[in-house]
């Protein structure tokens, strides 16, 4: 069965620090993969998918980045990160068909203070 | 662009109460409809789902069709329970956008009552 693992589940971080969430799916191949944040009270916001090996888009300019160095692993960064960075991040893959609904991970929750 | 609206909570329920939250959407094409469910400190989990119009997705006791002609799929659930206790997104997929683009609503916040 497929499976999403995100990490680290929590993390606080200074502003100006760098950032890393990893976010890796096993008993699949080439999937849809998906970073969203979800502000407190807000809904949730599409920050990037990307359909294989080094295909990111990015639906918001900001200071967040993506990549998807193998195909099952997806990785969000930031080199400075700022106040408003803050919020619960969610990754997520999507199963196969044209109808497929999103599977999603734990989530990681970022303060930067 | 699509989009979708959800009605602003929170709700609260009395246990065994009736429960509708509304949902509507903008797409241009022929999206597939979803409900999902996020408890506190957790990801989203799908509760349902449906792909063309009139079709009825259920699961656990919640239902919502999809209603092409008002371009709704609103949530409903006979008699809640406490456990039913979460925020619910309504959301949406165009496949025929080509992006395979997932769209959420703001989310609404249930909170049952014993």
């Amino acid at each position: 069965s497929q499976t999403i693992h995100q990490w680290p589940a929590t993390l606080v971080q200074p502003v100006g620090s760098p950032l890393s969430l990893e976010c890796t799916v096993e008993g699949t191949s080439n999937p849809n993969l998906y970073w969203y944040r979800q502000a407190a009270g807000r809904g949730l916001q599409l920050l990037f998918y990307s359909v294989g090996i080094g295909q990111i888009s990015s639906e918001v300019p900001q200071n967040l980045s993506a990549s998807r160095p193998q195909d099952r692993q997806f990785i969000l960064s930031s080199k400075k990160l700022l106040l408003s960075d803050s919020g619960f991040y969610l990754c997520a893959w999507r199963a196969g068909g044209w109808a497929g609904e999103l599977f999603f991970g734990e989530g990681s929750r970022l303060t930067v203070l | 662009g699509n989009s979708v609206t959800q009605m602003e909570g929170p709700v609260t329920l009395s246990e065994e109460a009736f429960l509708t939250i509304n949902c509507t959407y903008t797409a241009t094409g022929y999206p597939s409809l979803f409900w999902y469910v996020q408890y506190p400190g957790e990801g989203l989990q799908l509760l349902l789902k449906a792909t063309k119009a009139d079709d009825k997705g259920s699961n656990k006791g919640f239902e919502a069709t999809y209603r092409k002609e008002t371009t709704s799929f609103h949530l409903e659930k006979g008699s809640v329970q406490v456990s039913d206790s979460a925020v619910y997104f309504c959301a949406l997929s165009d496949p025929t956008s080509g992006t395979y683009k997932y769209i959420f609503g703001t989310g609404t916040r249930l909170k049952v009552l014993a």
